[in-house]
């Protein structure tokens, strides 16, 4: 059971546009909502992340916008550049066993900038 | 990789042998993941421990056992690996510590590739 729903799969902007990747939760037992990136070859790394009391989170040139109601969240990547050509995964995160943090992740958006 | 070490990186192995894969961390962090990694799927949750000898279940458990014995080493063991086991894994460590933020910060290893032929 997918709890995590992202797309698009693959996304293509050119440099200097705005990237756009979408993502849909069910369970409303998630509290955490955190973005990861990851280039080739390497693990994922965290990106940038929100609370759900939060509707909008903003690092540099990258943005949360986050919908409680309607159980989604989105990242912008704006002046999209060549080096953010990676893959993107959104994240719920929610309370385990020993107080772990459980993430459920999307299936992934791989990003290309074309110069 | 957050002081992650994991090992092998690459393994090919047969069918219905067994194969274990092993996460060293140097952070002394609490907590420790296996995830494995496939095309269409993201990353999905196989266990978790949240200290010495204790360990839960993930998402995609079912064919996978682990053990962590010291707090810097958490291994994952496919007892009889299967084709379908043939995927990337990683581990990931988390300190568990301070703001919901800082709590639900996970550092990722740089994964080993598992071919089951």
């Amino acid at each position: 059971q997918q709890q995590v729903k992202q797309s698009p799969q693959s996304l293509i902007v050119q440099k200097g546009g705005i990237s756009i990747i979408n993502c849909a939760y069910e369970n409303t037992a998630f509290d955490y909502f955190p973005w990861y990136q990851q280039f080739p070859g390497k693990g994922p790394a965290l990106l940038i992340a929100i609370r759900p009391d939060v509707s909008e989170k903003k690092e540099g040139r990258f943005t949360i916008s986050f919908n409680k109601s309607a159980k989604q969240f989105s990242l912008h990547i704006m002046d999209s550049q060549p080096g953010d050509s990676a893959t993107y995964f959104c994240a719920a995160s929610l309370i385990s066993s020993g107080s772990a943090r459980q993430l459920t992740f999307g299936s992934g958006t791989q990003l290309t900038v074309l110069p | 990789d957050a002081g992650i070490t994991q090992s092998p990186r690459h393994k090919v192995t047969e069918t219905g042998t067994p194969v274990t894969l092993r996460c060293h961390q140097t952070e002394n962090h609490r907590y420790m993941y296996w995830y494995r990694q496939d095309p269409g799927h993201g990353l999905r949750l196989i266990h978790y421990s949240y200290g010495v000898k204790d360990t839960d279940k993930g998402e995609v458990s079912d064919g996978y056992s682990v053990s962590r014995s010291k707090t810097e080493d958490f291994l994952l063991t496919l007892e009889s690996a299967t084709s379908s086991q043939t995927s990337v894994y990683f581990c990931a460590i988390s300190d568990g510590t301070g703001t919901l933020g800082a709590k639900n910060i996970q550092y990722f290893g740089a994964g080993t590739r598992l071919s089951v032929l």
